[in-house]
């Protein structure tokens, strides 16, 4: 059973520019979410997906990021016109069915914001 | 709105220590599971426990043990006699019964274990 897949694992951007993750649950996990993780702070929640519907996106989630999940397996974050506030890690988790089951994380994708 | 305060933000131990990581959570939900993490210098954040708010019995799992406390919204976890591969960050998380159930994360304790 491999775990959840980031890609990439770093991304070093100008401002101003547009980004795109990639993430890959567990096969068979339907519940999908989006963290954002700051130095020496928790993850904060970003957005939620059940199969293929987007079901709840944080107000911290501004109109330049959008999240899909087609097909409901891999999941892309994209986040336009970049800047210096948006450095930080993405992390992505997944979980199977059932009430709150453990949420599985990746390993992040860390970007930076030149 | 629900909270989860980790007033502890670094703990450094001596290698066969016990050390105790406090959790305080706040919510209006009388449903509610409570978690913790593992985050060890590497990022990758792993799932070590699951508990709902019915079930209050503690629990112990090897070297580690939860308490969780429902009179005092406490859910604090033990390490006995600590190894320096336990040095990393632990975060307490709370989550609402339903919904979507969206992990609330404390701001973690980075536990530094030296040999």
């Amino acid at each position: 059973d491999t775990g959840v897949s980031q890609d990439p694992r770093h991304k070093i951007t100008k401002r101003g520019q547009n980004v795109t993750f990639r993430c890959d649950p567990i096969s068979e996990h339907n519940r999908l979410y989006w963290y954002r993780q700051t130095l020496g702070q928790g993850p904060e929640f970003l957005t939620y997906f059940q199969n293929e519907a987007q079901l709840e996106k944080s107000r911290l989630l501004s109109d330049r990021f959008s999240a899909e999940r087609p097909k409901g397996s891999f999941s892309t974050l994209e986040i336009q016109r970049t800047e210096q506030g948006d450095s930080a890690m993405y992390l992505c988790a997944s979980s199977s069915p059932g009430v709150n089951q453990p949420q599985h994380f990746g390993d992040g994708t860390r970007l930076s914001i030149l | 709105a629900q909270k989860v305060t980790q007033a502890q933000t670094e703990i450094s131990v001596v290698e066969k220590e016990d050390v105790t990581l406090d959790c305080v959570y706040e919510t209006r939900d009388t449903t509610y599971y409570l978690f913790w993490y593992k985050q060890p210098p590497s990022g990758e954040l792993v799932f070590l426990i699951r508990r709902n708010s019915f079930d209050e019995q503690n629990e112990i799992s090897g070297r580690y043990s939860w308490n969780f406390q429902k009179s005092t919204s406490s859910f604090n976890f033990t390490i006995t006699a600590s190894q320096v591969v336990d040095s990393a960050v632990y975060f307490c998380a709370l989550s609402e019964a339903f919904g979507s159930e969206k992990l609330v994360f404390g701001k973690g304790t980075k536990l530094t274990v030296n040999p």
